[in-house]
């Protein structure tokens, strides 16, 4: 199996612009989270889906971010409009579990500049 | 509420040294504990796990930890330290009704030679 598919690896942007982060879980599991990773305040969960639906989007900052699962092999995470602040590294993972007792697999995670 | 203390955010230790890594747990219900490991520009990778059998898990890598109810406690360990296992660890709790994996704000580890 490849694991977790994020893209882009890396995106550089300018503030006010749209930014489209894409993340393929491994087949066949079931739950898909998105993280958030910054030095301030670390390890993030932004949203989780079980089976293609938003369960939990208590952790996403604010109306500018968005994320969809219109399948079970593809997400997005959205920014509109981007800010410097959103700089962080994303991370996608998946899991066959909510996270009770199950592994979640990570993947590479995207680094984003908003400049 | 779920939580998980990493103490120190950084500990550096020698090549063949004993490696310790500290996390103390807070949980109203009986925890899942887990240890992930971050290697530079890289995600997250699963180092171990408690899920309620033995109490000494043991990982990939040579590392184990120790789930101590009484202390609240699952520490990392491992007896000789390589430079290979430089990288960010992370320890995470999670069995509670949120059903989300609560991230402690980790602990750089680095070797010396």
């Amino acid at each position: 199996d490849a694991g977790v598919i994020q893209s882009p690896r890396h995106e550089v942007t300018e503030m006010g612009q749209e930014v489209t982060l894409r993340c393929k879980p491994i087949s066949g599991h079931d739950y898909l989270f998105w993280y958030r990773q910054t030095m301030m305040r670390g390890l993030e969960l932004l949203i989780y889906f079980n089976n293609n639906v938003p369960i939990d989007d208590s952790g996403m900052p604010e109306d500018r971010f968005s994320a969809k699962m219109p399948n079970a092999s593809f997400s997005t995470l959205k920014i509109q409009p981007s800010e410097p602040r959103d700089s962080a590294v994303y991370f996608c993972a998946s899991s066959t579990d909510p996270g009770r007792r199950e592994t979640q697999y990570f993947g590479p995670g995207t680094r984003l500049l908003v400049l | 509420a779920q939580s998980v203390t990493q103490l120190g955010s950084h500990v550096s230790v020698s090549e063949g040294a004993l490696v310790l890594l500290r996390c103390n747990y807070s949980s109203s219900v009986p925890p899942y504990l887990f240890w992930y490991v971050q290697y530079p520009n890289q995600g997250l990778q699963l180092l171990l796990k408690y899920t309620s059998a033995a109490t000494l898990v043991k990982g990939i890598n040579g590392f184990e930890a120790e789930f101590k109810k009484s202390e609240t406690s699952f520490h990392l360990t491992k007896p000789s330290a390589h430079m290979s296992d430089a990288a960010e660890y992370f320890c995470a709790v999670s069995g509670g009704a949120t059903n989300k994996l609560i991230f402690g704000t980790g602990t750089l580890l680095a070797v010396q030679p």
